[in-house]
């Protein structure tokens, strides 16, 4: 069955400093990827979506993620964090129609 | 302005009293769909509509019913809850359920149950 792991609950950085979210699937095939941000007493909201094309994905806010085949990771980057990005970060990935798994999530926390 | 309404935002209640949790898009999406959000354990589907009169399981729908009589509305049914139920509720919406479609959140519903 598909499944989606993010490494590390909590993850903790300085104002200007980089965000290096994991995301690691398994899947034989090809999958779709995405990654939501939920901002406190907020539902999610989407920052990008993979699903075919450039590698590389750009997003809302100044994160981007890449799809790397070879490690079946989604990796979400930003070069540098501001106070306004502490949320928690879901990764997610679907094959089909009806069926998006989503991780466990990553609670981010910026200090000044 | 486009969204995902849910009701209530709070809610307390005792073992075995039924209740509804109510959610209502105007974007006339076609999808929708509940999760439930624990933690350590993500966001985990419970029921999901592809259209008006067709509803299928999720990941985790035992002890809860959904029905979808009309497009914009998905009310999530709780008849005899459960301190096990006790969590943060999402309903989300997408306009037809395709894969690279993103989805819209609701604000969420907490549910405690004691």
């Amino acid at each position: 069955a598909q499944s989606v792991t993010q490494l590390g609950s909590h993850v903790s950085v300085s104002e200007g400093a980089l965000v290096l979210l994991r995301c690691n699937y398994s899947s034989s095939v090809p999958p779709y990827l995405f990654w939501y941000v939920q901002y406190p007493n907020q539902g999610l909201q989407l920052l990008l979506k993979y699903t075919t094309g450039a590698t590389l994905v750009k997003g809302i806010n100044g994160f981007e993620a890449e799809f790397k085949k070879s490690e079946t990771s989604f990796h979400l980057t930003k070069p540098s964090a501001h106070m306004s990005d502490a949320a928690e970060y879901f990764c997610a990935v679907t094959y089909n129609n009806n069926d998006m798994r989503f991780g466990a999530g990553t609670r981010l926390t910026v200090k000044p | 302005e486009a969204q995902v309404t849910q009701n209530p935002r709070y809610l307390i209640t005792v073992t075995g009293k039924k209740l509804t949790v109510t959610c209502s898009q105007n974007m006339n999406h076609e999808y929708m769909s509940w999760y439930r959000q624990d933690p350590g354990l993500g966001l985990r589907q419970i029921y999901y509509s592809m259209n008006v009169e067709v509803t299928d399981k999720g990941d985790v729908p035992e002890g809860y019913k959904v029905s979808r009589k009309e497009k914009r509305n998905f009310p999530l049914i709780l008849e005899s809850p459960s301190p096990n139920q006790t969590s943060l509720y999402f309903c989300a919406s997408s306009l037809s359920g395709r894969f690279n479609e993103k989805l819209f959140f609701g604000s969420g519903t907490q549910l405690s149950v004691l």
